[in-house]
């Protein structure tokens, strides 16, 4: 019953570092996405992964980047950290893209920059 | 996407029926809607969604307006655990780009279960 597992739950950086939050379900679903979560603001979609092999921009791009590594995996990774990227982030994943499919989501990453 | 209209906050006694209220005046003839819930500290979870006939799943019902300008979530018997941040939101079928992919959470309802 893992369904969107992430990793880590928790991370403290510094302004500069770097680090690759992980993804991965196990649902065997087509379609992958990123989503960061600020006060007041609700989510934001950052890439998403329509189907294996492919990734796209989605509202708030800038900053980071993304891997498809394989169709259980998704990777999003920032280069240099900022904290204006100091967010809850979210994983989710659908059958496939579409009105009328379901996104699951995981628990979360809880990412503080300093 | 169109846009959602949702109280902020409701209230229900435990093992009490909970009816919340969606209204999304704009809405076309290919939006679905989708209700999703967020627990404390937990990622958003999909609750349920439909498109024009009532549909009804092992977590809720969710009851469609004839002219789809408003839905209701219901909650058969709510439980401490049913306590929650709920969201409707409307899901496009057309356009293209990101906004077509997107989930677009607003503020939602803020559901408190008394004991």
């Amino acid at each position: 019953n893992a369904g969107v597992t992430q990793t880590p739950k928790f991370q403290v950086l510094k302004t500069g570092q770097s680090m690759t939050l992980q993804c991965a379900q196990d649902m065997n679903h087509n379609s992958m996405y990123w989503y960061r979560q600020d006060p007041g603001m609700g989510l934001r979609l950052i890439y998403y992964s329509a189907s294996e092999g492919t990734t796209d921009k989605g509202e708030v791009p800038n900053g980071y980047n993304v891997s498809r590594l394989n169709k259980r995996e998704f990777s999003l990774r920032l280069e240099s950290a900022a904290p204006s990227q100091t967010s809850v982030y979210f994983c989710a994943s659908s059958p496939r893209t579409g009105p009328n499919q379901p996104q699951h989501f995981g628990d979360g990453t809880r990412l503080s920059i300093l | 996407d169109a846009k959602t209209t949702q109280p902020n906050s409701m209230e229900s006694n435990e093992e009490e029926p909970v009816h919340l209220p969606c209204n999304h005046s704009t809405i076309s003839g290919t939006d679905y809607i989708h209700w999703y819930r967020q627990l404390p500290s937990q990622g958003p979870e999909y609750v349920i969604h439909g498109l024009t006939s009532n549909v009804n799943n092992r977590m809720a019902s969710l009851a469609i307006a004839e002219d789809r300008k408003s839905s209701t979530l219901i909650l058969h018997r709510a439980t401490l655990r049913d306590a929650a941040v709920y969201y409707c939101i409307l899901k496009t079928g057309g356009g293209s780009g990101a906004g077509s992919y997107q989930l677009t959470f607003g503020k939602g309802t803020k559901l408190s279960v008394i004991p």
